[in-house]
């Protein structure tokens, strides 16, 4: 099926522990997206790509790292996890200027402790 | 940076009845999205608005691009129980700094059977 992919899909860490998320999409986009969401907060941008090879801050990028390996494939890295950063990580994905909007993952449930 | 104030919040209705949210902005957007989450899963594409005044329907649903290009509205009606779940508005600005969507914090939908 086309769309993309992201695991984990569930993850627990402990303060401090280092883990990568990871996104792969199978829809030809040249942009990616990671997003946080939290309760109340809607949706942050943390990290995007707009074609491979680029990679640009977005609203809340502290904490994080990203690589975007291929056209297809987008990382996102917490070095150090906190507890500030349990939350629930979607990837997109974009193309033609997005105005068709961004497809999403079905979302990585990141707890740290 | 660019904001979208999105309302309301929250909502808890009776299954039937109609429902409205909207969102404004502060900026002039080129494109409205709206989407929906279900509990656990990704955010999908529901309605894209490209014309200031423009109205979409998509089965139940209609939205609607505000004349002056700050605001889009979305109404649901006879609503079901599976309409639960969280309506996002995005707003598209062509060539924007952090990446091109921007977020409304979202409106969470609880429908009583």
């Amino acid at each position: 099926n086309a769309g993309v992919t992201q695991t984990p899909k569930f993850q627990v860490l402990k303060t401090g522990q280092s883990m990568t998320l990871q996104c792969a999409q199978d829809m030809n986009h040249n942009s990616m997206y990671w997003y946080r969401q939290d309760p109340g907060m809607g949706l942050r941008l943390i990290y995007y790509s707009a074609s491979e090879g680029t990679t640009d801050k977005g609203e809340v990028p502290n904490g994080y790292n990203v690589s975007r390996l291929n056209k297809r494939e987008f990382s996102l890295r917490l070095e150090s996890a906190a507890p500030s950063q349990t939350s629930v990580y979607f990837c997109a994905t974009g193309t033609g200027g997005s105005i068709r909007g961004y497809t999403f993952g079905s979302g990585t449930r990141l707890t740290v402790v | 940076g660019q904001q979208l104030n999105q309302s309301p919040q929250s909502m808890f209705i009776q299954e039937g009845e109609d429902v409205s949210m909207n969102c404004t902005s502060s900026s002039i957007f080129n494109t409205w999205l709206w989407y929906k989450q279900d509990p656990g899963e990704g955010p999908v594409l529901l309605i894209a608005l490209y014309k200031a005044g423009e109205l979409t329907s998509n089965g139940r649903l209609t939205a609607q691009f505000g004349i002056t290009r700050k605001d889009s509205f979305l109404n649901i009606s006879a609503s079901i129980p599976s309409d639960v779940g969280i309506y996002f508005c995005a707003g598209l600005n062509y060539g924007g700094s952090q990446g091109n969507l921007i977020f409304g914090k979202g409106t969470k939908l609880s429908v009583k059977p």
